[in-house]
């Protein structure tokens, strides 16, 4: 079973620029999440999908982040301007359905440098 | 909301000695406990979970206990290997809504050859 897909692997962007990051999760998985994993810390839901229908977005910056999965399989999440503190580890995850104590599966992330 | 305390932040032990991580949580309503480990590089991976009904889990050389009174719960490494060096996460479920994980900041574990 292949694991979850994350392109790029690494980014380097300047302040102010726009970037975007392409999940793939495991095949038949119904819900996605993307994390936010600051250096020296633990990840942080920004957002969850079930199929293509949002979730939780309750801690994603909506001023600056988006993100989409328009067909229920593949997502991209996307910063518009980028700040500084924007640099992180941007992971992406599924599980099968979503429900309670339910195992997510971690792809291997794309690290943002934002200078 | 939920909120996740982990210590230590740092572990180096001998190669053989063993390794308990410990964390506490706020909610009492949370019923799942994933611990997930996390190498160089590379995406958290889960290692072994516990839920509420059970207060010890064991896999190999790795064990987890859980105190629901008190809200706390450990992870346990015996016979460490050098293999094991890595960052070590715990997490637990929020619920109502969405079921969440809230991820505790971290372990970084070296075992010494």
């Amino acid at each position: 079973e292949a694991g979850v897909a994350q392109s790029p692997r690494y980014k380097i962007i300047e302040k102010r620029q726009s970037v975007a990051f392409w999940c793939n999760p495991i095949s038949g998985h119904a819900t996605l999440y993307w994390y936010q994993q600051i250096l020296g810390q633990g990840p942080k839901l920004l957002i969850q999908f079930q199929n293509n229908g949002v979730v939780d977005d309750s801690q994603l910056p909506k001023d600056r982040f988006s993100a989409e999965r328009l067909k229920g399989v593949d997502s991209t999440l996307k910063i518009q301007p980028a700040k500084l503190e924007d640099s992180a580890v941007y992971l992406c995850a599924s599980s099968r359905q979503g429900v309670l104590q339910e195992t997510q599966y971690f792809g291997p992330g794309t690290r943002l440098l934002v200078l | 909301g939920e909120n996740v305390e982990q210590h230590p932040s740092t572990l180096s032990v001998q190669e053989g000695d063993s390794a308990v991580i410990k964390c506490t949580y706020s909610d009492s309503a949370s019923n799942y406990f994933p611990w997930y480990k996390q190498e160089l590089g590379k995406g958290p991976q889960l290692i072994i979970d516990i839920r509420s009904n059970v207060g010890e889990k064991k896999d190999q050389r790795i064990a987890v206990t859980l105190n629901k009174t008190a809200k706390h719960f450990s992870l346990h490494i015996t016979e460490t290997q050098p293999e094991d060096s890595a960052v070590y996460f715990c997490a637990a479920e929020l619920q109502g809504g969405s079921e969440k994980l809230v991820f505790g900041k971290g372990t970084k574990l070296t075992v010494n050859p």
